[in-house]
C-alpha cells in the first residue's frame, strides 16, 4: 500500500530533550516536506527536500533540522524542543514527475507536546 | 500569496449533493486552484485541481468560473465519512510550497 508513515504518532516531552520524528514514504517520490497545524494558524511548512541530499527552509524553520540520506526517509529532527513546538506535525511526500509538486500524499501526522 | 475566501462551516444532508465555494478574485494567470481536505486531525487528503477548465475524478467535481475569481468543489452524493475542513487554495506551476488557510468546515448528517 502506498503510503507516508511517522513515528511516534504522538510524544511527551521535556524542554531541552532532543528528539527525532521519523518519515518514510514507499512511493519513491522525490518531494517531501514538513509541516506543522495549530489551532488559528493552518498548516505551515517547516522544510521540505527536492531530493536527496537537497534540503530548504519553509515558512517556520527555526528550532528544526532535517536530513535526506535517503529517498523514502526525511526525519524531522529539534535539538532543543521548547513549549512553543508543541503541535501537530505532518510529513509529506509528491512525484514531481511532470513538475507538479502539489498533489502530495501526507502522512497520518505526530502529535508532540513539550512540557 | 492569492487570498482565498471560503464560508467558516456548511451543512449538508447525507446523500445530497455539497457544494463548497471559494472566491480567489486576486488569482494569477499561471495559478491553479487546488483542494483538500482533512477529516478530523488526519493529513490532509488532496481531492482535485484545476486551471480553468471544470475538472471531474471520483472524488469530486471542481467548477471554476470563466473568470477565474471563485471556484465550487461539488461533492455529488455527500456521505457522512465526507465530514472534514475542505481548503482551497491557488498554487502556481511548479511551486513547491501549499498554503492551507482556515477552510470551510463541512458537516454531513443524517
Amino acid at each position: 500500500e502506498a503510503q507516508v508513515t511517522q513515528n511516534p504518532r504522538y510524544l511527551i516531552t521535556v524542554t531541552g530533550k532532543k528528539l527525532t520524528v521519523t518519515c518514510s514514504q514507499n512511493m519513491n517520490h522525490e518531494y517531501m516536506s514538513w509541516y506543522r497545524q495549530d489551532p488559528g494558524l493552518g498548516l505551515r511548512q517547516i522544510y521540505y527536500s527536492m531530493n536527496v541530499e537537497v534540503t530548504d527552509k519553509g515558512d517556520v524553520p527555526e528550532g528544526y533540522k532535517v536530513s535526506r540520506k535517503e529517498k523514502r526517509n526525511f526525519p524531522l529532527i529539534l535539538e532543543s524542543p521548547s513549549p512553543n513546538q508543541t503541535s501537530l506535525y505532518f510529513c509529506a511526500s509528491t512525484d514531481t514527475a511532470g513538475g507538479n509538486y502539489n498533489e502530495q500524499f501526507f502522512g497520518p501526522g505526530t502529535r508532540l507536546t513539550v512540557l | 500569496d492569492a487570498k482565498t475566501t471560503q464560508p467558516p462551516s456548511m451543512d449538508c444532508a447525507e446523500g445530497r449533493a455539497a457544494n463548497l465555494p471559494c472566491n480567489h478574485s486576486t488569482i494569477s494567470g499561471n495559478e491553479y486552484v487546488y483542494w483538500y481536505r482533512q477529516i478530523h486531525s488526519q493529513g490532509p487528503q488532496y481531492i482535485i485541481h484545476g486551471l480553468k477548465n471544470n475538472e471531474t475524478n471520483e472524488m469530486a467535481s471542481l467548477i471554476i468560473t470563466e473568470d477565474r475569481k471563485s471556484s465550487t468543489l461539488i461533492l455529488p452524493h455527500a456521505t457522512l465519512r465526507d465530514t472534514a475542513v475542505y481548503y482551497c487554495f491557488p498554487v502556481p506551476t511548479g511551486f513547491q510550497k501549499l498554503v492551507f488557510g482556515t477552510g470551510t468546515r463541512l458537516l454531513v448528517s443524517p
